[in-house]
């Protein structure tokens, strides 16, 4: 399995603004998946884009893939204050171990 | 709905006792996984389980162990507890076949070894 790499690490914005993390990773993935945690709590899955997919919407959200440069972008639009939260990719490869790994997250702080 | 769920979410400990970190899902997956979580160093895989009384070294195993005899438990167990033990641990569980491999997770055991 590898392990993605989440920019930035830290991220402060205010309520109604709009939110993007990103995701870098080094090998061919089948998936990615992005995972949030609220503090003290355990993973929750958020949406899971698939290799042959550029693009994907789910409420709020949305993640973009771009194979070619091996990362992926997550879009959280007009955040609100209940947004706030660590949020994690995990690239899944088809093949090798099936667990997947996570690296530290970005942190998301939205002020009211 | 999934629902993994960890026996303590918080447990003090003295340095030298036997721990156990008890894990249960409900959804008939295959996989189950026990991570650490310390701040800074992300989530990191300790042992994982993808069938009953099977399981497999993570990247960081010594110091634990785990067992496996039903289907639905995944169980962590440190048998000396060190002060470097002190975490957060997170159990997950997944389906192995013909799904996307996406996780479930428990809300978590902070363990604190004195």
């Amino acid at each position: 399995s590898q392990q993605g790499e989440e920019d930035p690490q830290a991220l402060s914005i205010q309520e109604g603004e709009n939110a993007t993390m990103n995701c870098s990773y080094k090998t061919s993935i089948n998936n990615l998946q992005w995972y949030r945690q609220n503090s003290g709590r355990g993973l929750v899955h958020l949406i899971l884009i698939r290799s042959n997919e550029r693009e994907k919407h789910s409420g709020r959200l949305r993640v973009t893939l771009d194979t070619s440069k091996k990362s992926s972008s997550l879009l959280i639009t007009a955040s609100r204050a209940a947004d706030t939260a660590s949020y994690f990719c995990a690239p899944r490869s088809g093949t090798g171990r099936r667990a997947l790994t996570f690296g530290s997250g970005t942190r998301l702080q939205v002020q009211p | 709905d999934v629902k993994v769920t960890q026996s303590s979410r918080y447990l003090v400990k003295r340095t030298g006792e036997k721990v156990f970190l008890e894990c249960v899902q409900d959804m008939d997956h295959e996989n189950m996984f026990w991570y650490r979580q310390d701040p800074g160093l992300g989530l990191r895989l300790i042992y994982f389980s993808y069938d009953v009384k099977m399981k497999e070294k993570g990247d960081i195993p010594e110091g634990y162990s785990v067992s496996r005899e039903k289907k639905e438990r995944f169980s962590l167990i440190l048998e000396s507890a060190s002060t470097n033990q002190t975490s957060m641990y997170l159990c997950a569980s997944s389906f192995f076949r013909g799904h996307s491999g996406e996780l479930f997770f428990g809300e978590g055991s902070r363990l604190t070894v004195l």
